[in-house]
């Protein structure tokens, strides 16, 4: 079955700083998406970013890159020089194409805290 | 555009009683789903449906029953409620299961006194 881990419970820097949330990933299929989501204090969840298993392409936009490695089952996201509005939960999520019909599946997310 | 409304966004009830989340999106999308989040566990899949008239379980469906009879709306019912049922729920729609990404509601905190 499909599983997101996201060890990072809590993270906490001061702005400017740099900051990597981790994302690893478990999956039999060959086919499957991985999404990042942010959760604002506000409450909803916006979506990020979306790549393929066919894509390992890092993908950067503004001052958020991400970092696909099939090799080591990891969908990292970066924030570079990280600003109070970045504070947020993020969460990792996959889906998988052919085991099964089950929807996306998240991680148990990521607190980041940005400190002014 | 609304995109995905989930009414109400607030609710407090008493243990044993019941009620509806009623989700509605105007996306033209297949797939819904109702998500439960709660502290430390990330979003837990409650249960979902794949078209109009179809609906199955996620990873936490018990206490939870849903309906999906027009295919913008995808209605989650808690028969007696639980205080373990206290959470925040989402509702999210998307156009296919696997590509796309999903569409969130805002959200509605339940509570269960």
């Amino acid at each position: 079955a499909q599983k997101v881990t996201q060890a990072q419970t809590e993270i906490s820097v001061v702005e400017k700083e740099d900051v990597t949330l981790d994302c690893v990933y478990e999956t039999r299929d060959t086919t499957y998406y991985l999404f990042w989501y942010k959760q604002p204090p506000s409450g909803e969840l916006v979506f990020l970013i979306r790549r393929n298993s066919f894509d390992e392409q890092n993908e950067i936009s503004g001052r958020y890159s991400w970092n696909f490695q099939k090799s080591t089952s990891s969908f990292n996201f970066t924030i570079t020089a990280s600003q109070v509005v970045d504070s947020a939960v993020y969460f990792c999520a996959l889906s998988e194409a052919y085991s099964g019909n089950t929807p996306l599946v998240f991680g148990k997310g990521t607190r980041l805290s940005v400190i002014a | 555009n609304a995109g995905v409304t989930q009414t109400p966004k607030f609710r407090v009830l008493k243990t044993g009683q019941s009620m509806t989340l009623l989700c509605a999106q105007d996306m033209n999308h297949e797939y819904m789903y109702w998500y439960r989040q709660d502290p430390g566990m990330g979003l837990r899949l409650i249960h979902y449906s794949v078209g109009e008239g179809t609906t199955a379980k996620g990873e936490v469906p018990d206490g939870y029953n849903v309906s999906r009879l027009k295919k913008q709306n995808f209605l989650l019912g808690l028969e007696s409620a639980a205080p373990s049922q206290t959470s925040v729920y989402f509702c999210a729609s998307s156009r296919d299961r696997v590509s796309t990404e999903a569409f969130f509601g805002q959200g509605t905190r339940l509570t269960v006194v």
